[in-house]
């Protein structure tokens, strides 16, 4: 079974600082995706940034790069110079290579703080 | 750019009645999705759909739901005598699926609210 586990439920930043927020798998699987996605308060939910399990390098878009490391299974999205339109919830998903569903976190509440 | 619309916004039902939520995904993708999502918490899984017939299906999907693709492109979501605790944002969901790379492209979700 495939597992996503968000410890942060909240979490503050300072305009123009960065932020990480954690996110840890578990899989059996040997391939799999692991995606962000952003979801403000009206509701939609936005992909951010997405890295493949056979990936060597770290993804990055814009200010937005994911910190993978294998090994420990986590997949911590790194957020540099916040913005006020940051503040969101943020959701990691996973999705193996043995069926079709995409499984998510619990969410990190994001609040960035002029 | 494509993208994955869905109606209405917003319904309002009372208890025991049945609703529809309808989606129209990306035209070349492959596999559709319906998730839920409780005010305030995870986005949950509650079904999966390809070529035609339902893929996958979580412990929430039971027999009040059901999913058709009627059309070719509409896919819609059906709930039967639904429930105060049915109340919830529905998202659809598409993705063209070669492998398993490739984001979820979701909708703006169907806000439901039962009375």
């Amino acid at each position: 079974a495939q597992k996503i586990t968000q410890t942060q439920p909240g979490m503050f930043v300072q305009e123009k600082e960065a932020v990480t927020l954690d996110c840890t798998y578990d899989t059996s699987d040997q391939s799999y995706g692991l995606f962000w996605y952003k979801q403000p308060s009206s509701g939609e939910m936005i992909f951010l940034i997405y890295q493949g399990s056979y990936d060597e390098q770290n993804a990055t878009e814009g200010r937005y790069s994911l910190n993978f490391q294998k090994a420990r299974k986590s997949a911590n999205l790194v957020i540099s110079a916040s913005q006020l339109g940051d503040s969101a919830m943020y959701f990691c998903a996973m999705r193996g290579n043995t069926g079709n569903q995409f499984y998510f976190g619990t969410g990190t509440s994001l609040t960035v703080i002029p | 750019e494509p993208e994955v619309t869905q109606t209405p916004s917003h319904q309002v039902t009372q208890m025991g009645q049945e609703v529809i939520l309808r989606c129209v995904p990306i035209s070349n993708h492959l596999y559709f999705y319906w998730y839920r999502q409780i005010l305030g918490q995870k986005v949950e899984f509650l079904v999966s759909f390809y070529n035609n017939e339902i893929s996958e299906k979580s412990e929430i999907f039971d027999d009040q739901f059901s999913v058709e693709r009627p059309d070719g492109s509409n896919f819609t979501l059906k709930i039967r005598s639904t429930k105060l605790e049915d109340s919830a944002m529905y998202f659809c969901a598409s993705n063209p699926r070669t492998a398993n790379t490739g984001e979820l492209f979701f909708g703006e979700g169907s806000r439901l609210t039962v009375l």
